[in-house]
């Protein structure tokens, strides 16, 4: 049973770009969540998908950063118009149910 | 605001000592606290504890909840360098299926 899977692993972008960070859960598991972590901080919990559905989103700003998780495919987490500011490790977690969370190997965004 | 504290926030030791990692929590209707380890890379789970005074072990890691002082102890014995990384506590509470977490304990063993 493969883990939770995500890429690209590193991404780097110029400010303005688009970043999409791509999230597989595990076999099984229908809910995900989405943290971002800085350097030497903590996780800070941004999003939590079920199937097509976002729960909550509460962690997320408002402007340019949108999440989904349609009924086929991998959970997308989309930033637009990067800024520096958004360089940071992006972990996705996912779980059967509201239970333990299995983390994915997460992606670092790198905003040249 | 619920929220969980960890301490210490670093900790240096030597080889084959024990360490003890402290988490305190306040979380409305408090459900299950969980326990991860993060080296240079994603958490991985250790331990989730819903119950008070009964103690989970895995090997060399053992941790326990006391749900009436609201905090949990990760205990780590007979320490090896590969037991330096980041040692994150989360809670969670009934009413919300968010995990409130702690800002880490570093680890750091020296040989």
């Amino acid at each position: 049973n493969a883990g939770v899977m995500q890429n690209p692993r590193h991404l780097v972008r110029r400010r303005g770009q688009e970043a999409r960070l791509r999230c597989s859960p595990m076999k099984g598991h229908s809910h995900v969540y989405w943290y971002r972590q800085l350097p030497e901080e903590g996780l800070k919990f941004m999003v939590y998908l079920q199937k097509e559905n976002i729960i909550d989103e509460s962690g997320m700003p408002k402007e340019r950063f949108s999440a989904e998780f349609p009924k086929e495919g991998p959970s997308i987490l989309r930033i637009q118009q990067v800024v520096r500011g958004d360089s940071a490790a992006y972990f996705c977690a996912s779980s059967p149910g509201e239970q333990v969370q299995f983390f994915g190997p997460g992606t670092r965004l790198t905003v040249l | 605001e619920d929220k969980v504290v960890q301490s210490p926030l670093s900790l240096v030791v030597h080889e084959g000592d024990t360490v003890t990692l402290n988490c305190s929590y306040e979380v409305t209707n408090f459900r299950s606290l969980l326990w991860y380890k993060q080296e240079k890379k994603a958490p991985t789970f250790l331990f989730m504890l819903t119950s008070s005074g009964i103690e989970k072990k895995s090997g060399r890691l053992s941790s326990i909840l006391d749900k009436k002082e609201l905090f949990s102890i990760l205990n780590i014995t007979a320490t090896q360098t590969g037991d330096s990384a980041v040692y994150l506590c989360a809670a969670r509470s009934n009413s919300n299926y968010q995990l409130i977490w702690g800002a880490g304990t570093k680890l750091i063993i020296k040989p």
